[in-house]
Formats: C-alpha cells, sequence, structure tokens
C-alpha cells in the first residue's frame, strides 16, 4: 500500500516568491497534518484539516495557509517566501481526527535563496 | 514553538550493546509516540502507548507512558548498524486538533 506521498521533493523559490507544497494521504485516512522542521531540530505543527476543514493551527504566520480536498489530498502554500522559511515540509496522515498514529511522509525540501 | 526535552542529545554505541533515552514535558499528554528519522526522510513510527504506565514492545524496541504522563522512555535492546538514526518522541492530545508536539531528538550511531 501506497503511504504519504509528497511533490515535489525539492524546491528553490527566492525571497518574496509564493510556493504551494503538495500531499496525498494513505488510502482511507480522511486527517491531514503539516509540519515544518528546521535542520537540527524537531517537527513544528503548521496545520491540520480533517474532513476539509481546519481542524488546527499552530504558530505560523498568515502567509501560511492550506486546504483539503474531497479526495483528501491537501496543498500547503506559503506566501511572501523569507529566508528563514528555508525548511523541511512534513505531511502527516491519519485515520481520524484524534488521538490517532500521525504516519508521515518524506517531506518537501524548501530552500529559500 | 514548544519542544520536549529528549536525552540523550546523542550517542555513540556498539553493535549489541543495549540503548535507553528518554523524554520529558512540563505538561501532561494523554498519548505518546517514537518516531525514527533517517536522513533526506521523514519520521516513521516506531511505538504508540496510550496509557499511563502501558509497557510495549515493537522487535527489539520497548517503550513506556511515564505514570505521571510527562514522560516517556525508549529502550533498544542489541542494536545493530540500521538503528542509526535520529529518534524523536511525540506527545499527543485529545482535543480540537490533533497536534504532535516533538522531541529534540536524540542521534544515535551504532558502531562496527
Amino acid at each position: 500500500d501506497a503511504g504519504v506521498t509528497q511533490s515535489p521533493t525539492h524546491l528553490i523559490k527566492t525571497r518574496g516568491q509564493q510556493v504551494t507544497l503538495r500531499c496525498s494521504p494513505i488510502s482511507g485516512h480522511k486527517s491531514v497534518s503539516w509540519y515544518q522542521q528546521v535542520l537540527g531540530q524537531g517537527p513544528q505543527f503548521i496545520f491540520q484539516y480533517y474532513e476539509k476543514e481546519e481542524r488546527g493551527r499552530g504558530n505560523f504566520p498568515d502567509r501560511f495557509s492550506a486546504r483539503q480536498f474531497p479526495n483528501y489530498s491537501s496543498e500547503l502554500n506559503v506566501n511572501a517566501l523569507l529566508l528563514g522559511d528555508s525548511a523541511l515540509y512534513l505531511c502527516a496522515s491519519s485515520l481520524g481526527r484524534n488521538n490517532q498514529p500521525q504516519h508521515f511522509g518524506d517531506g518537501t525540501r524548501l530552500s529559500i535563496l | 514553538g514548544q519542544q520536549l526535552n529528549q536525552s540523550p542529545q546523542s550517542m555513540f554505541i556498539q553493535e549489541g550493546e543495549d540503548v535507553s533515552m528518554n523524554c520529558t514535558s512540563s505538561s501532561i499528554f494523554n498519548t505518546w509516540l517514537w518516531y525514527k528519522q533517517d536522513p533526506g526522510e521523514g519520521p516513521v513510527l516506531l511505538i504508540a502507548l496510550y496509557k499511563a504506565g502501558e509497557l510495549t514492545s515493537n522487535g527489539r524496541l520497548t517503550a513506556q507512558f511515564g505514570i505521571t504522563r510527562k514522560d516517556s522512555f525508549l529502550n533498544i535492546s542489541a542494536s545493530i548498524p540500521s538503528d542509526v538514526g535520529i529518534y524523536f518522541c511525540a506527545g499527543l492530545n485529545t482535543g480540537t486538533a490533533s497536534k504532535l508536539t516533538f522531541g529534540t531528538g536524540t542521534r544515535l550511531q551504532v558502531t562496527l
């Protein structure tokens, strides 16, 4: 069975640009969460979506937004990119909304020049 | 953002040795999870713990949910070279959102 898939795997952008990252959850999983992992640290929670609605948001600016589609796939958008946005962006899926183990994709490595 | 404290930060061990690491939090969690992350990959779920005091094994891995609900422990027995990687604990609470709070990570290196 396919795990969580993310695209693209690597991306290079310049300051001020906008980026869209994509995630397909494990088949049957209805919840998708996004995390940012800066080099040398653990992942930090950005968003959770369940049944196409935002269920939680971490401490990130409004430049970060996301959505979930009827097939439960998701996109993360980041506007007005800053150098500090350089990180590994991870998507995780789980069966339900609460208290379910989350399974991660291999992430999108975003580099801002 | 908040990160849980993991110790040790890194460790070098010889193949065949047992490994212990722990994770502490200033707040309570209802669920504790342990993940392993290899370079260039996402975290892979190793063990999930749901009740205070619970002891759960997955092959050579054993993890415990601390009775205070503020800590968790992971043991690896008879380490092998493929155990190399970064181990993260993560706490989870039920509520409106399923937000994992991760630890700072323990980097494990195994020598032959």
